[in-house]
C-alpha cells in the first residue's frame, strides 16, 4: 500500500546548521509530494509540494526534489533559524482518492 | 489564498456527552472534506472522508456511530464525537479539498478534552 516514512526525530541543530529531514515513500502510480510544517499549537500548513519527478519544491529557504529513482523527497535547508523550530511532516497524495498519507512528523529544535 | 476555519479551536466536556466540531471553507468551495486525528507528539491519522451530500466513508478501524460526520453544504461539514469517553481526548484536524482546483487546505484544529 502506499505510505511514507521519515527520519524519526527530534533532530536539534545550532542556528545557522544545514538541515536535512529524510523522507522515503512507497505507492502505486505517480503521487503528489509535500512537506508540511505544524508550528507549536498551531494547524498544519503547506510548505512545499512537488507533482511529478525531477520537480523541485521551494519555499522559506526550504528544499525538496522528488526523485523517483530512489522514491524520495528530502527536505533542506542551507541555514536554519530559530523559528524554524517545529514539527515537519513529509506527505503523499494519491490522485485517485484524494487522500493524503502523513509520515510519522520530525520534530526540530534549533538553538540560538 | 484559501482558508480553512474550525470551531470550536478548543473544548472541554464531560464523560458522556457529544461535542461537534464545525469544519469550514471561507472563500472556497469543497467537495469533499477530510477529518483527521492527531495525539500528542504523533502523526496524523486520517479518520474519514465526506463528499458533499452523501455519506462519509470512514477508515478501516473508525466508528462511524461514534464519529458522526455531516457534509450538509459545499463549505461546511461536522464532526460529532458522540459519548465522549477521555480516551477521545485528542488534536482533530479537518482539510478541505477545492472544487476547481483540487487543492487541499488544512484546518487550525481543534483540541478536545473530555474530563
Amino acid at each position: 500500500g502506499n505510505s511514507v516514512t521519515q527520519m524519526e526525530g527530534p533532530v536539534t541543530l545550532s542556528e545557522e546548521a544545514f538541515l536535512t529531514i529524510n523522507c522515503t515513500y512507497t505507492a502505486t502510480g505517480y503521487p503528489s509530494l509535500f512537506w508540511y510544517v505544524q508550528y507549536p499549537g498551531e494547524g498544519l500548513q503547506l510548505l512545499l509540494k512537488a507533482t511529478k519527478a525531477d520537480d523541485k519544491g521551494s519555499n522559506k529557504g526550504f528544499e525538496a526534489t522528488y526523485r523517483k529513482e530512489t522514491t524520495s523527497f528530502h527536505l533542506e535547508k542551507g541555514s536554519v533559524q530559530v523559528s524554524d523550530s517545529a514539527v515537519y511532516f513529509c506527505a503523499l497524495l494519491y490522485s485517485s482518492a484524494s487522500k493524503i498519507i502523513f509520515g510519522s512528523g520530525t520534530r526540530l529544535s534549533i538553538r540560538p | 489564498g484559501a482558508v480553512v476555519s474550525q470551531h470550536p479551536s478548543w473544548v472541554i466536556c464531560k464523560s458522556g456527552t457529544s461535542v461537534k466540531i464545525e469544519c469550514r471553507s471561507l472563500d472556497f468551495q469543497a467537495t469533499t472534506m477530510f477529518w483527521y486525528r492527531q495525539f500528542p507528539k504523533q502523526s496524523l491519522m486520517l479518520m474519514a472522508t465526506s463528499n458533499e451530500g452523501s455519506k462519509a466513508t470512514y477508515e478501516q478501524g473508525v466508528e462511524k456511530d461514534k464519529f458522526l460526520i455531516n457534509h450538509a453544504s459545499l463549505t461546511l461539514s461536522t464532526l460529532t464525537v458522540t459519548s465522549a469517553h477521555p480516551e477521545d481526548s485528542s488534536f482533530y484536524i479537518c482539510s478541505a479539498r477545492e472544487r476547481r482546483a483540487g487543492e487541499q487546505y488544512f484546518g487550525p484544529g481543534t483540541r478536545l478534552t473530555v474530563t
